[in-house]
């Protein structure tokens, strides 16, 4: 089972307001990964960090989103401003190397 | 262009019954492929996963797969479900693009297993 903990759960906010989430991935684990995941099943890659670099990131997270891996702290996601279409389930993943991924509860994101 | 594309968006068995999932996959590179499964609500468990060798892969709570590359499929079998087996059935490719790894997913399908 995965050990890649992700807070909050749930988080409810306005348009406009910032949307701020965390991951600790798994202990040994390089590799973090977030992905959106919407209603219909479809997901997104959004971001991914080797020890505290980012490797790749799509145009949206580059524009809307910040994240980052610190070292010692755990990594995290945030929508500068939210709007309805970020409504989503926010996964988390850690990996070893890159290609095995062990993913975390989520952050389900509702945006009012 | 890398598509995993899962034909099946609902399944519907007995408890006790066989089950297989069906996979196809399109990637050019080295394969890379697993199965996750998702509970209602949650995250994304692990379940098996296939790099090379052996084209049957064993993994957790009964399941196998099957890896054929002359059908460019991946399909996920288990030879007796359970009611806890209900849940949507994600099968991955980990592609390589720009310079990093990253999981290309299957449109889902949700196993409803009746009791």
């Amino acid at each position: 089972n995965s050990k890649v903990i992700q807070t909050p759960r749930y988080l409810v906010k306005g348009q406009g307001q910032k949307a701020k989430m965390r991951c600790i991935p798994e202990k040994g684990h390089p590799v973090v990964f977030w992905y959106q995941q919407n209603k219909n099943n479809e997901f997104k890659f959004l971001i991914n960090f080797q020890n505290q670099e980012v490797l790749q990131q799509i145009d949206m997270t580059e524009k809307r989103f910040s994240a980052e891996c610190p070292s010692n702290s755990p990594c995290s996601l945030e929508i500068q401003s939210s709007e309805a279409g970020d409504s989503a389930l926010y996964l988390c993943a850690s990996s070893p190397g890159q290609n095995e991924q062990y993913f975390g509860p989520g952050t389900r994101l509702t945006v009012l | 262009t890398q598509t995993v594309s899962q034909s099946d968006a609902h399944v519907t068995v007995f408890e006790g019954d066989s089950v297989e999932l069906r996979c196809n996959y399109s990637y050019g590179g080295s394969i890379y492929l697993s199965w996750y499964i998702q509970h209602h609500g949650r995250g994304l468990q692990f379940l098996l996963k296939y790099y090379s060798g052996n084209p049957v892969v064993q993994g957790v709570n009964g399941f196998e797969a099957e890896f054929s590359k002359s059908d460019s499929s991946f399909h996920l079998r288990k030879a007796s479900v359970h009611w806890s087996d209900s849940a949507v059935y994600f099968c991955a490719v980990s592609a390589f693009s720009s310079g990093s790894w990253q999981l290309i997913f299957g449109s889902g399908t949700q196993l409803t297993v009746m009791p």
